[in-house]
C-alpha cells in the first residue's frame, strides 16, 4: 500500500489555469504539508495542517489554496496558473507537528504551465 | 531566516570511493535530518540527529551533528552506485510549537561502476 500518494502525477497546463492536485496519506498521521521543488532541487515548505487546521502558510501567494476534508486528506488548488509555477510539487506527512519526526513524501506531481 | 548552504553541490565519484558531504548554517537546530531523493520520487528520511555532537551510523553512512548543532556532516564509505541521488540535509527550527523544516539545497551524488 502507498504510504502518501498524489494524483495526478504529471501536469500540463496552459498559463491562467486553474489546477487542483490531490493527496492521500494512510499513515494515521496528524500532519500533512505541500512542499514546492524548483528546477534547481531545492525544496521549500509552503503549507502545513495538522489535524486540518492550517498551522504553516510561508509567504504562498494567495492563488494558491489548500483545502483539508480530513486529517487523511490535503488537497492543493492552484488558480491563474503562471510559468513561474512549474515545479515539482510534493505532500508529505508526519505523526505530529512540534517534534523530530520524520516526514513522509508522496512520488511528487511535476507541474508544467506553458 | 534560516539558511542551510550544502556542499558540494555535485559530486561525481568512481564505485569505492570515500565522499563527505556537508551542511552549515549560522543558525542554531534543535535536530537535523538527512534524506535521499531518487530520480522521480520523493525525499526519503535516512537519519535523525538531535544532540550536539551526535554520530550515527547507517552502514557505510555516518552522520554527525556538529557540537553547536549549526552544522552537520554526511560520510559514505566505499560509494557503491545504488548510493547515487540527491541528498538533503534538513534543519528542524529551534524554536515555537508549529515546527517546519528548512531544506538545504541538496548534494547530487552520482557513483560510476
Amino acid at each position: 500500500d502507498t504510504a502518501v500518494s498524489q494524483t495526478p502525477k504529471y501536469l500540463v497546463t496552459q498559463m491562467g489555469n486553474d489546477k487542483s492536485i490531490k493527496c492521500e496519506q494512510n499513515l494515521g498521521h496528524d500532519t500533512m504539508y505541500w512542499y514546492k521543488q524548483d528546477s534547481k532541487k531545492f525544496l521549500k515548505i509552503m503549507f502545513s495542517y495538522n489535524n486540518k487546521e492550517l498551522i504553516i502558510n510561508e509567504t504562498v501567494p494567495n492563488r494558491f489554496s489548500p483545502k483539508s476534508p480530513d486529517k487523511a486528506h490535503l488537497n492543493l488548488h492552484i488558480n491563474s496558473l503562471e510559468l513561474g509555477d512549474s515545479a515539482v510539487y510534493f505532500c508529505a506527512s508526519s505523526q505530529v507537528s512540534g517534534g523530530a519526526d520524520e516526514q513522509y513524501f508522496g512520488p511528487g506531481t511535476r507541474l508544467t504551465v506553458t | 531566516t534560516q539558511l542551510l548552504e550544502q556542499s558540494p553541490q555535485f559530486l561525481s565519484i568512481q564505485e569505492g570511493e570515500n565522499l563527505t558531504v556537508y551542511c552549515n548554517s549560522s543558525s542554531v537546530f534543535s535536530s537535523l535530518q538527512w534524506y535521499r531523493q531518487e530520480p522521480g520520487e520523493g525525499p526519503v528520511l535516512l537519519v535523525t540527529v538531535v544532540t550536539g555532537g551526535e554520530v550515527k551510523k547507517l552502514k557505510r553512512l555516518t552522520f554527525q551533528f556538529g557540537d553547536a548543532r549549526k552544522d552537520s556532516s554526511l560520510h559514505i564509505t566505499a560509494a557503491q552506485p545504488g548510493d547515487t541521488g540527491l541528498y538533503l540535509c534538513a534543519g528542524l527550527n529551534s524554536g515555537g510549537s508549529n515546527y517546519k523544516l528548512t531544506f538545504g539545497k541538496g548534494t547530487l551524488l552520482t557513483v560510476n561502476p
